[in-house]
């Protein structure tokens, strides 16, 4: 039961324009969600997180918008530069059910110059 | 360097062998996680270990297991291997403090089965 879910693999998007890079989950019980970035060879890095209290937190060029009726966030990133080039993953975590973190599928963006 | 230890980098080993995955968190911090990352898959959350006692499981195999040491280090164990056991294995440690689970993540061990 995949609780956390990224639906595309990959995504190409061309350098200065925005990237958006999408997770849905099923459980309701889930009340924070995080976005990790990973390079080739090295692990996961937290890039920015949200609490289910809010529905938008910015960092920089990093944006998280959350949708709690849609079960939906989504990472957007302004604008992208080659160096973003990397695999997103999604995580969520539900604080009455131990505070794991659950991961989705990652998807993998490359920023064109 | 998120300051998160795993070692070896990469393993090769045959079915049927058992290896052990070692990881030193973070200087401070007292949670231990395993998770595992095959082909195509997410990162899949194996077990947890805080201050040296099991605090979460996971879809950990009955072949595998974990523990953890009075100095805060963790060890994975994993028997019989198997074909379908090649994977990235993460280990990540997070801040006793945190009442969210915001994670730091070892390099990892590149484990193949032959």
């Amino acid at each position: 039961d995949q609780q956390v879910k990224q639906n595309s693999p990959s995504l190409s998007v061309q350098e200065g324009r925005i990237s958006i890079l999408n997770c849905d989950y099923t459980n309701s019980m889930f009340d924070y969600f995080l976005w990790y970035k990973k390079y080739p060879a090295e692990g996961p890095t937290f890039l920015i997180s949200i609490s289910s209290i809010k529905d938008k937190n910015e960092d920089g060029r990093f944006t998280v918008f959350l949708n709690k009726s849609a079960k939906h966030l989504s990472l957007h990133i302004v604008p992208s530069q080659p160096g973003d080039s990397a695999v997103y993953f999604c995580a969520a975590s539900a604080r009455n059910q131990g505070g794991k973190l659950i991961f989705g599928q990652g998807t993998e963006l490359s920023v064109k110059p | 360097d998120s300051g998160v230890t795993q070692t070896p980098k990469h393993l090769i080993t045959a079915t049927g062998q058992r290896v052990t995955l070692r990881c030193s968190p973070r200087s401070g911090d007292l949670s231990v996680y395993w998770y595992q990352q095959s082909l195509d898959q997410g990162l899949q959350f194996l077990i947890q270990y805080y201050n040296g006692e099991e605090r979460a499981k996971g879809n950990i195999l009955e072949r595998f297991s974990a523990q953890q040491f009075p100095d805060l280090h963790s060890e994975l164990n994993l028997s019989s291997l198997e074909l379908g056991d090649s994977a990235l294995y993460f280990c990540a440690s997070s801040p006793p403090s945190a009442t969210n689970e915001k994670l730091f993540f070892g390099s990892g061990t590149q484990l193949s089965v032959l």
